[in-house]
């Protein structure tokens, strides 16, 4: 199975700080990468596709870069709302995996 | 706009069976893969089955396999996860989810297993 190893599992920022969230795969994946926010009591939502493609209807103040192994979800001015657990999902084989998550919350 | 509706969760001894079910509209259901996701109380996500669009294809996490089949109805343009054998640790609020990359998720619907 690929291991995905999500880091930080949490940090606290402030509104329009920017953040950095790493996932590593124990293998390579290509770009088979989605991220996901997700809010207390909510469903998931995928923020990007394909480890660097913004979902329709995403702020651009989201982004997503990497290959390979090492991937990177960036928030660039942080807003209230961006207050979340973020994940990330390695869709290259099966079993699909998960990281661990990100928990941001306000400084 | 793409609507999941799950449904079918409750509580259920161990060793119980339950089956879930996702209503889809919104998209053309028999053009996509399926999955399920579930998500125990205070944890993180996982993955739990995938489905072909034509069902001649599925794949499971292994502490389900045998005990968890998938399935849809594409004429009804429904998803299905029906459970068997359920162990405490399969408490969790299950998602049924667009796609084999895990697009579009419904809201869950809770399994809890206790006796």
């Amino acid at each position: 199975d690929i291991q995905m190893t999500q880091s930080p599992s949490s940090l606290s920022a402030s509104v329009g700080d920017r953040v950095t969230i790493t996932c590593r795969a124990s293998q390579g994946i290509r770009s088979d990468l989605g991220w996901y926010q997700q809010k207390p009591g909510k469903a998931p939502k995928r923020l990007i596709y394909a480890a660097s493609s913004l979902q329709s209807g995403v702020p651009s103040r989201f982004s997503g870069s990497g290959s390979g192994t090492e991937f990177t979800l960036t928030i660039n001015s942080l807003q209230p709302e961006d207050f979340a657990t973020y994940y990330c999902l390695q869709h290259n084989n099966y079993p699909r995996t998960f990281g661990q998550g990100t928990k941001v919350d306000i400084k | 706009e793409i609507q999941l509706v799950d449904s079918g969760g409750g509580l259920v001894q161990p060793g119980g069976s339950q089956r879930l079910s996702c209503a889809a509209s919104g998209f053309t259901f028999s053009n996509h893969w399926m999955s399920w996701v579930r998500q125990a109380p205070g944890k993180g996500l996982e993955w739990v089955a995938s489905i072909k669009e034509d069902g001649s294809e599925k794949y499971y996490l292994d502490s389900v396999k045998d005990r968890f089949t998938v399935s849809r109805d594409n004429a009804k343009n429904s998803l299905y996860l029906q459970m068997t054998s359920l162990r405490v640790e399969d408490t969790a609020v299950y998602h049924c989810a667009t796609g084999n990359t895990i697009g579009n998720w419904g809201q869950g619907t809770l399994v809890i297993v206790s006796s």
